[in-house]
C-alpha cells in the first residue's frame, strides 16, 4: 500500500458544477500537507498548502482530517481552466511524499 | 522575479550514455529538491539538498546517479551510465528552507533512453 493515495479519476464534470476529491495517507506522524496542480506536459504548481483548521482560497476549499488521515480539495464553480491532474503532497520528518494525481477534466 | 531554471528542456541519448542536467533554483531559496516523475505517476524524490549539504538522499540510486550542489546554489544531476528505465522527466524545485517548505518548480527536463 503506498504511504500517499489518490483516486485517479478521471473526474469528468460539467462547467460551473462543483468537485471535491480526497487523498488518504497512512502514516499518523505526516505533518504537513499541500495541493499542487499539474497540467499535461508541464511542472507542478502549488495550488494551497492545507492548515488543520482548513482553509479557502477563492473557489478552492482545502481541509485536513487528521482522525480519518485525509485532506480534501473541493473546487466551486468549476472553470475550463480547471482542468488538470492535482497532486496531494505530504511530509513527514525529512521525506516528502506525491500522491500519483487525480485528473480533473472540465468540460463545457 | 525568475523561477527556478532547468536545462536541458529535452535530452535524447542511447543507454550506456552519461547524461547531465542542470538546476538554478530561485535566487534566495536554500532548499534544492531533484525528482524524477513518471507518466502517470507524482513526482518521486531522489535527492534534497540544504544548502551544500545533501540531506535525503534515500532514494538516490547511487550506482548510477549522482548529483551536486556546488556553493549552495546552482545544482548538477547525473547519470552515468543511463539504462532504459531512466526515460521520465527530471524535475528540480526550490524552497525558502527552514519551515518555509513551499516547493517552487523548474520546467523539467525530458529524459529519453533509447
Amino acid at each position: 500500500r503506498k504511504e500517499v493515495e489518490q483516486d485517479p479519476g478521471p473526474f469528468n464534470v460539467p462547467e460551473g458544477a462543483t468537485v471535491a476529491f480526497n487523498c488518504t495517507y497512512s502514516n499518523s506522524a505526516s505533518q504537513s500537507f499541500f495541493w499542487y496542480r499539474q497540467d499535461c506536459r508541464k511542472e507542478p504548481k502549488l495550488l494551497m498548502s492545507v492548515y488543520s483548521s482548513g482553509n479557502e482560497d477563492g473557489r478552492f476549499t482545502a481541509q485536513l482530517n487528521r482522525a480519518s488521515q485525509y485532506i480534501s480539495l473541493l473546487i466551486r464553480d468549476s472553470k475550463l481552466s480547471d482542468s488538470a491532474t492535482y497532486l496531494c503532497v505530504v511530509t513527514r520528518a525529512s521525506k516528502i511524499i506525491f500522491g500519483s494525481g487525480t485528473r480533473l477534466s472540465i468540460r463545457p | 522575479e525568475a523561477g527556478v531554471v532547468q536545462s536541458p528542456r529535452y535530452k535524447i541519448i542511447e543507454k550506456k550514455q552519461p547524461v547531465a542536467f542542470w538546476c538554478n533554483p530561485i535566487s534566495g531559496h536554500n532548499t534544492l529538491y531533484w525528482y524524477r516523475q513518471n507518466l502517470g505517476q507524482g513526482p518521486e524524490l531522489l535527492i534534497r539538498y540544504e544548502n551544500e549539504e545533501a540531506v535525503d538522499d534515500s532514494q538516490l540510486p547511487k550506482d548510477r546517479f549522482s548529483a551536486e550542489r556546488l556553493k549552495g546554489v546552482d545544482s548538477t544531476l547525473k547519470i552515468q551510465p543511463a539504462e532504459l528505465g531512466d526515460s521520465a522527466v527530471y524535475l528540480c524545485a526550490s524552497s525558502l528552507g527552514r519551515d518555509r517548505i513551499e516547493q517552487y518548480f523548474g520546467p523539467g527536463t525530458r529524459l529519453t533512453v533509447t
